[in-house]
């Protein structure tokens, strides 16, 4: 099964970046890195994914290292509704699931 | 367009029943998949389902059990409940081809007393 190894929460100020390391070293050559966030036991909210080049979105910003075994997520200026479980992910190929972690609680302070 | 939609979401059974729910996945996607949230064991796959058919399966009990309907609805049931499974279920739909993402629903949120 895929493993994926998280910090288990990270803080935070208002208004400034929040990086999210995550360890994915089981990833296969053709599987997608995929980042959820999960806020108050509702369903996680995708945020973005990717497989090797570095992506960008309205959310986020996804780095993914050159041997592809490790991520970051970065929110460029955290807000207080950001705070959430944060779970990375890898799925793709003929593997048609997603294996989560515990996660990162990150705790955006004002 | 309408996100993906799991009903009921909340329900409350007691052991030794079965429970059946249900989940309608964004329009176009025709793949399915379950997922099982608890305090203890965080969130763990139960199966995926693609155009009915099912893909892959999770290390759960033969109690734990789904379908896919020709609209791409699924459905699971737990049969025998124990209180164990007093759980957040989560539905996630994809279009099925690996890369895409996986959206998910409100969940349902079963107590099994």
């Amino acid at each position: 099964d895929a493993k994926t190894t998280q910090p288990t929460s990270m803080d935070c100020a208002e208004g400034r970046a929040a990086n999210l390391p995550c360890n994915h070293s089981t990833i296969s050559g053709n599987e997608y890195v995929y980042w959820y966030r999960q806020i108050h036991s509702q369903g996680p909210q995708y945020i973005i994914h990717g497989l090797k080049n570095n992506e960008t979105n309205e959310m986020a910003s996804l780095i993914i290292t050159e041997d592809r075994k490790s991520s970051t997520l970065i929110l460029p200026h955290a807000t207080l509704r950001d705070t959430a479980v944060y779970y990375c992910s890898h799925s793709g190929g003929s593997n048609y699931k997603l294996t989560f972690g515990k996660g990162t609680l990150l705790t955006v302070n004002p | 367009k309408a996100g993906v939609t799991q009903t009921p979401r909340y329900l409350i059974k007691t052991r030794g029943q079965q429970v059946t729910l249900s989940c309608s996945p964004i329009s176009g996607h025709r793949s399915v998949s379950w997922y099982q949230q608890t305090p203890g064991q965080g969130l763990q796959f139960l199966f995926e389902y693609f155009s009915e058919t099912q893909r892959n399966k999770g290390n759960f009990p033969g109690r734990f059990s789904g379908r896919q309907f020709s609209n791409s609805r699924s459905e699971m049931n737990v049969s025998t409940l124990e209180l164990g499974d007093s759980a957040l279920y989560l539905c996630a739909s994809s279009a099925g081809q690996g890369a895409d993402g996986y959206t998910f629903g409100s969940g349902t949120r079963l107590t099994v007393v």
